[in-house]
């Protein structure tokens, strides 16, 4: 079966703190994605990669970095966390064909006080 | 700017109804329409449609797509208390490159009531 893993379903951090969310797939995928979701508001997108090293930044990057060394990994991380990015984190990853069939992950819920 | 709008917010039926969710999209460089499923976790995809008129049927799911009116609909047939979870319409924009962007509506919520 194959599957997306984020490796923290609930995190509770600190105003300030440093934030990674771990994510793997193990498809073989190019494409890899990061978004949040809130009450009202849907997925958003905040950052992608369609390789390794490399990144784009979705609708919402700020306050976000990424990182993708290897291609079943992508992190997010937020350097300084804040309460508005409290939220549920979704990743997802799709096989490069550009058709946005997204295996998504089970999601992280943070929640920064 | 572009914009889904779903509809309705929430729905709660009984089990056996028919029931039909729709999307509205405003999108540059339409390029399809993607529909997922979310019980309390991950979304799943359900279906893709990408020509007008269409109908893509899965069991008791169906849905269509209306690139001239810029809309979709997904039905479910005689419910099942399984089927209850948010509903999310995505459509997609191409940027010409090797990703495509999905624009996410703000789902419908459907509660299947035994």
């Amino acid at each position: 079966d194959v599957k997306v893993t984020q490796s923290s379903r609930y995190l509770v951090k600190r105003t300030g703190e440093k934030v990674f969310l771990e994510c793997v797939q193990d498809m073989d995928h190019e494409n890899m994605f990061w978004y949040r979701q809130d009450p009202g508001l849907g997925l958003r997108l905040i950052y992608f990669s369609y390789d390794v090293k490399m990144k784009e930044k979705g609708d919402i990057p700020e306050g976000y970095s990424v990182s993708r060394e290897k291609k079943e990994r992508f992190s997010l991380i937020l350097e300084s966390a804040s309460t508005n990015q409290t939220s549920m984190y979704l990743c997802a990853s799709e096989k490069r064909s550009g058709a946005n069939v997204l295996t998504f992950g089970a999601g992280s819920r943070l929640t920064v006080l | 700017e572009d914009k889904v709008v779903q509809s309705p917010l929430s729905l709660v039926v009984h089990e056996g109804d028919t029931v039909t969710l729709n999307c509205s999209y405003e999108v540059t460089n339409f390029r399809s329409l993607l529909w997922y499923k979310q019980e309390k976790k991950a979304p799943t995809f359900l279906f893709m449609l990408t020509s007008s008129g269409i109908e893509k049927k899965s069991g008791r799911l169906s849905s269509i797509l209306d690139k001239k009116e810029l809309f979709s609909i997904l039905n479910i047939t005689a419910t099942q208390t399984g089927d209850s979870a948010v509903y999310l319409c995505a459509p997609q924009s191409s940027n010409g490159g090797a990703t495509n962007k999905l624009i996410f509506g703000t789902g419908t919520l459907l509660a299947v009531q035994p």
